[in-house]
């Protein structure tokens, strides 16, 4: 079974466009996270969550708004999407992001591959 | 802020020794990480130290952690072509100094491994 599945793994769309990308962790962490990796392979925090509630908010524009409906999903959600969020999009997760040993290990799903045309 | 650093690109032949190295800034890192990207495909993780090691051994892999210079390796004996990967360092700041601090990654390293 896969741990921290994202959906859709490819994306194509319109510059204007509204799209969103599921995250599911079965794994009963509580901490999850979405990065972006840009076409040079830089990996960039953008936002997390703890038990549903907001933990980490990097300078993101205001178009990109995460939901986390329970703590086993974070879902990403981009208004108005433009040719620079074009990337790679991860999620991932950890047990408890508080913790200083194994618990905050983060396990990474396969990505989410977005073209803006 | 913090930074992580690493070479670009490394070319070795099969069968060799890898040596992939990072630097990284933060001097309360608690985790260093190693990750590996195969093309198309998401991060695995390969294994991490703490920073009260100096070294860490897990069948081909050997990590070295040199904390006075704030320098990491991953040395993989008996490089396979199935080792071709971007392999990213990441740091984790202790999470009761730095509140709200995460994962810092690299920029990667392509790793090709010729035959």
């Amino acid at each position: 079974d896969t741990a921290v599945s994202q959906t859709p793994k490819y994306l194509v769309t319109q510059m204007g466009n509204d799209k969103s990308i599921k995250c599911e962790q079965n794994l009963g962490h509580d901490t999850m996270y979405w990065y972006k990796q840009d076409s040079k392979k830089f990996l960039k925090i953008m936002f997390s969550y703890n038990n549903k509630e907001l933990i980490i908010n990097e300078t993101v524009p205001n178009r990109f708004s995460p939901k986390s409906p329970d703590k086993a999903h974070l879902n990403l959600h981009i208004n108005s999407l433009e040719l620079g969020d074009s990337a790679v999009y991860f999620c991932a997760s950890s047990q408890d992001w508080t913790r200083v040993d194994s618990q905050n290990i983060q396990y990474f799903g396969a990505g989410t591959r977005l073209s803006v045309l | 802020g913090e930074d992580v650093e690493q070479s670009l690109f490394l070319s070795v032949r099969e069968g060799d020794s890898s040596v992939i190295n990072c630097t990284y800034t933060d001097s309360s890192s608690t985790y260093l990480y190693w990750y590996k990207q195969e093309p198309g495909a998401g991060l695995q993780l390969l294994t991490y130290i703490f920073s009260n090691m100096d070294m860490k051994q897990d069948q081909r892999l050997t990590v070295l952690l040199n904390k006075k210079d704030k320098h990491l390796s991953l040395r993989i004996a008996d490089t396979q072509t199935g080792d071709s990967a971007i392999y990213f360092c990441a740091e984790s700041p202790s999470p009761f100094d730095n509140y709200g601090q995460n994962f810092v990654f690299g920029p990667g390293t392509r790793l090709s491994v010729l035959p």
